[in-house]
């Protein structure tokens, strides 16, 4: 059964940059077509897509986030990671790993998550 | 960009009940649309792929339709454990997956 764990600091100072881990078990990173995606939710609120990234390091991201993020894999590990600079309260969420599914002609589906990890942007 | 919303963004609803929910596209995005179920404090759960399509494990009292711009997303019968908040989400507008604001369904 694919499981997948969310890793890195819970606090990150304003300006500096946002650095969390995933690493999958139960399966290979490597093994089919599909991408590993970052998704994140403010507190409270709803969700959102950060960017999703395929093994031999081809990446989706959202055009919002677009200059401040970076995902990166390492297959070796069986890990993808995620990085935001310049932070901001407003980065303060919990963020998720997931499975981006392959659908027809491009990812399509998140399944399964991870539990999440709460990072706060704080000094 | 295409927006997402979602009808209603809260309901009550008693044990039983038939519960549907809508969300609606901003233009056209085929059958590429998925539903899933966050529960407090825990992860989304994906339930319904494809708008129609039933993630394996997921209980039959599940169910969604639509294509184009408007679908609907159905719990033919409420239990206590499908308290939580539900969320569309489309795949068509590449290269931005988007989600739906959320429905927060609860005990009347």
């Amino acid at each position: 059964q694919l499981q997948l764990q969310e890793s890195g600091p819970g606090l990150v100072k304003p300006s500096e940059t946002l650095s969390l881990t995933c690493t999958v078990s139960g399966g290979s990173i490597d093994l089919n077509i599909d991408y590993w995606g970052w998704i994140r939710q403010p507190p409270g609120k709803g969700l959102e897509w950060i960017g999703s990234i395929y093994y031999s390091g081809s990446t989706y991201y959202n055009p919002s986030l677009n200059s401040r993020v970076s995902i990166s894999v390492d297959t070796s590990k069986n890990q993808f990671s995620l990085k935001l600079t310049s932070v901001t309260a407003a980065d303060t969420a919990v963020y998720y790993c997931a499975r981006h599914v392959y659908g027809d002609y491009a990812p399509a589906r998140f399944d399964p998550w991870g539990q999440g990890a709460l990072v706060i942007v704080s000094s | 960009d295409i927006q997402m919303t979602q009808s209603p963004s809260s309901l009550s609803a008693s044990v039983g009940d038939r519960v549907t929910i809508t969300c609606q596209a901003s233009q056209d995005i085929g059958k590429y649309l998925n539903w899933y179920q966050q529960k407090p404090g825990k992860a989304p759960k994906l339930l319904i792929f494809d708008a129609s399509n039933l993630q394996i494990g997921v209980p039959s009292r599940f169910s969604g339709s639509g294509s184009g711009t408007d679908f609907t997303f159905t719990i033919s019968s409420l239990q206590p454990e499908d308290i939580a908040t539900y969320y569309c989400q489309q795949y068509d507008n590449l290269p931005l997956f988007t989600f739906g604001p959320g429905t927060k369904v609860d005990f009347k």
